[in-house]
């Protein structure tokens, strides 16, 4: 077990500036979760897949944000056109199916926004 | 909707002294829950999990919750701290159907462990 691994740890990019986050999951692992953390608050969800399929997306997912998995293993998530509110820990979990496995966090990345 | 209140942004303890960090939830189904604890400049590494077996549950780091349906709770506690426990803990709910798991997490208790 690896654990989650995202790529990179830290960002910094001016505003307008297109991002890209790289997640990779525990390879056992058929659900793979998106979340925003900003200061003082807790991971507020983004999104998940089942394999490759994207399941469910936040009202937080602006037309801005992209994310894929495309062959169910890892996933990469994209922020267009960067704005300062979108400065914040963009966290990457996964987890078996089942409804009471816990999800497994990787370290994120932090995005500043200059 | 399933939330979660967690009393107290930041928590004090003395080295030694129990800690007790409180949450309470909301949902409309037996949840699940969980605490997650946070090192800074890292992911949330899971503590331990309520999943309607016991209602008492010991995790990791010699810590344990308690779920106590009457009064939705789910308070997170360890009988004597030590200074690597100092960090920010998440309470978080998940009422998931069908499989699907979708967790809300707490705002977080900071706790700090005074020497």
């Amino acid at each position: 077990d690896t654990g989650v691994s995202q790529d990179p740890r830290h960002k910094i990019t001016k505003r307008g500036q297109n991002v890209t986050f790289r997640c990779d999951p525990i390879s056992e692992h058929n659900r793979l979760y998106w979340y925003r953390q900003t200061l003082g608050q807790g991971p507020e969800f983004l999104t998940y897949f089942q394999n490759e399929a994207q399941l469910e997306k936040s009202r937080l997912l602006s037309d801005r944000f992209s994310a894929e998995r495309p062959k169910g293993s890892f996933s990469t998530l994209e922020i267009q056109r960067t704005e300062q509110g979108d400065s914040a820990m963009y966290l990457c979990a996964s987890s078996f199916r089942d409804g009471n496995q816990p999800q497994h966090f990787g370290d994120g990345t932090r995005l500043s926004i200059l | 909707a399933q939330s979660v209140t967690q009393l107290g942004s930041h928590v004090s303890v003395s080295e030694g002294a129990l800690v007790l960090l409180r949450c309470n939830y909301s949902s409309s189904v037996p949840p699940y829950l969980f605490w997650y604890v946070q090192y800074p400049n890292q992911g949330l590494q899971l503590l331990l999990k309520y999943t309607s077996a016991a209602t008492l549950v010991k995790g990791i780091n010699g810590f344990e919750a308690e779920f106590k349906k009457s009064e939705t709770s789910f308070h997170l506690t360890k009988p004597s701290a030590h200074m690597s426990d100092a960090a920010e803990y998440f309470c978080a709910v998940s009422e998931g159907s069908g499989g699907y798991q979708k967790v809300t997490f707490g705002t977080g208790t900071k706790l700090q462990v005074i020497p």
